[in-house]
């Protein structure tokens, strides 16, 4: 069965920080991975997929993925984090019959 | 317009009351979906329908009731919720086609909140 684990849980940093959120998939087709953005309130926007070719994808705000196949994995970078990043951060991956399979999501705060 | 809409965004009810929430997209997509959400978790998908047919129903309640009028719209009429069905409810849709055909637009949500 397709599954999507994000290792963190919660996140704290201090602005200017680099950040990695992990996340790895088990999913046997073809891959199509996304990075979703949930502000404090807000509703769920899309910060960056990867559908083929380049594996590493570069999305809004400064953030970026790399796609590594042989890991299953599809870590979230951004190298100097802002207060504003604050939010909760979901890992997706397409499964059958159009259907999202999401991560349990990390919540990042960022410490001003 | 590149945007999913969705009415109302705040909802209260009674355990006894008959509402509906209402998504729309003029994107052309051809697949949309509800979702429900609980404060700091992941989407749970509800149904999807594709080509304005439902495709999937995930053992959900039948005091949720979706409808697809036609192909921009998407109803769930609600009806003797319980409290534990409060929550944000969100639609989204998605091509059904091209390169991203798989990629899901959500909307802003309806927040709900069942008394």
């Amino acid at each position: 069965a397709q599954s999507v684990s994000q290792h963190n849980h919660h996140v704290i940093l201090s602005e200017a920080a680099s950040l990695e959120l992990g996340c790895n998939y088990s999913y046997g087709g073809t891959v199509n991975l996304f990075w979703y953005v949930q502000y404090p309130g807000q509703h769920l926007q899309l910060l960056l997929k990867y559908f083929s070719g380049d594996p590493l994808v570069k999305g809004i705000k400064g953030f970026e993925a790399e796609f590594i196949k042989s890991k299953f994995s599809f870590n979230l970078r951004k190298p100097s984090v802002q207060w504003s990043d604050t939010a909760e951060y979901f890992c997706a991956v397409n499964a059958e019959g159009g259907k999202l399979i999401f991560g349990q999501g990390t919540e990042l705060s960022v410490k001003p | 317009d590149t945007e999913v809409t969705q009415t109302p965004k705040h909802l209260v009810m009674g355990m006894t009351n008959k509402k509906s929430l209402k998504c729309e997209q003029h994107m052309g997509h051809r697949a949309m979906y509800w979702y429900k959400q609980k404060a700091k978790k992941p989407p749970e998908l509800m149904f999807v329908y594709s080509y304005e047919k439902l495709s999937i129903n995930e053992s959900v309640p039948s005091r949720f009731s979706p409808e697809c009028p036609n192909s921009s719209l998407l109803n769930l009429h609600l009806h003797a919720l319980q409290p534990e069905d409060s929550a944000l409810y969100l639609c989204a849709s998605s091509p059904l086609g091209g390169v991203s055909y798989n990629e899901q637009f959500f909307g802003p949500g309806t927040r709900l909140t069942v008394l």
